[in-house]
């Protein structure tokens, strides 16, 4: 089946730091959303992204969509505490399946004070 | 939030006993879906519903069995529960099927 695969599976930074979570599909995709997911939680969306190269911003949040529309990328400039939690991706594909997400495995951001 | 209730929050059950879990939501959306988290392994998708009466399998199907009938809720069934089936359940709902899921709280369920 198809996969996004997201890598690290964990980052531990200092706060302050920057930090980057990457997506990547064998596919294209037709679109991809990006989660939060806080300890305890339930996943939380986040932004969409649709169009070839599209960037997009929320504050400190960079999101990028290549422009091959395989891969994707998450940056948060300056982390804080509040930002701890583990971050997906989800991919849609076209075609059959296209109601389906497929979710990369997360990656878990640790933010030391 | 969005309107998504799972009931029941906790569970533990014995190995070969059936389980039900319930998915309410208040939101009128067309889409509902169950995934499983584990450790490692992210969200995988068990079932998905498109409309009353219609389901489709995911990912992970094997086990599970849906049924859907009404708009609100969706319920998820495992005949006879594994220990390979402790997991925390999440349901999710979206409108149209390429909008964002909004998720319930989860049902944490341990099979023993």
């Amino acid at each position: 089946g198809q996969q996004v695969m997201q890598i690290p599976q964990y980052q531990h930074v200092q706060e302050g730091e920057d930090f980057t979570t990457y997506c990547n599909s064998s596919t294209t995709l037709s679109n991809i959303q990006w989660y939060k997911q806080r300890p305890g939680g339930h996943p939380v969306f986040l932004i969409q992204l649709v169009k070839s190269g599209e960037v997009k911003k929320q504050k400190r949040l960079t999101f990028q969509f290549g422009e091959a529309k395989k891969n994707s990328s998450l940056h948060i400039t300056a982390t804080q505490t509040t930002d701890v939690g583990t971050y997906f991706c989800a991919g849609r594909y076209s075609g059959a399946g296209s109601y389906q997400l497929t979710f990369g495995k997360g990656t878990k951001l640790s933010v030391i004070p | 939030d969005a309107g998504i209730t799972q009931s029941p929050r906790h569970k533990v059950t014995e190995t070969g006993t059936p389980v039900t879990l319930r998915c309410h939501q208040t939101e009128n959306h067309r889409y509902m879906y169950w995934y499983r988290q584990d450790p490692g392994h992210g969200l995988r998708l068990i079932h998905y519903s498109y409309g009353v009466k219609d389901t489709d399998k995911g990912e992970v199907s094997d086990g599970y069995s849906v049924s859907r009938s009404k708009t609100e809720d969706f319920l998820l069934t495992l005949e006879s529960a594994t220990s390979s089936q402790t997991s925390v359940y999440f349901c999710a709902i979206s409108e149209p099927s390429n909008q964002p899921q909004h998720f319930g709280d989860g049902t944490r369920l341990s099979i023993l």
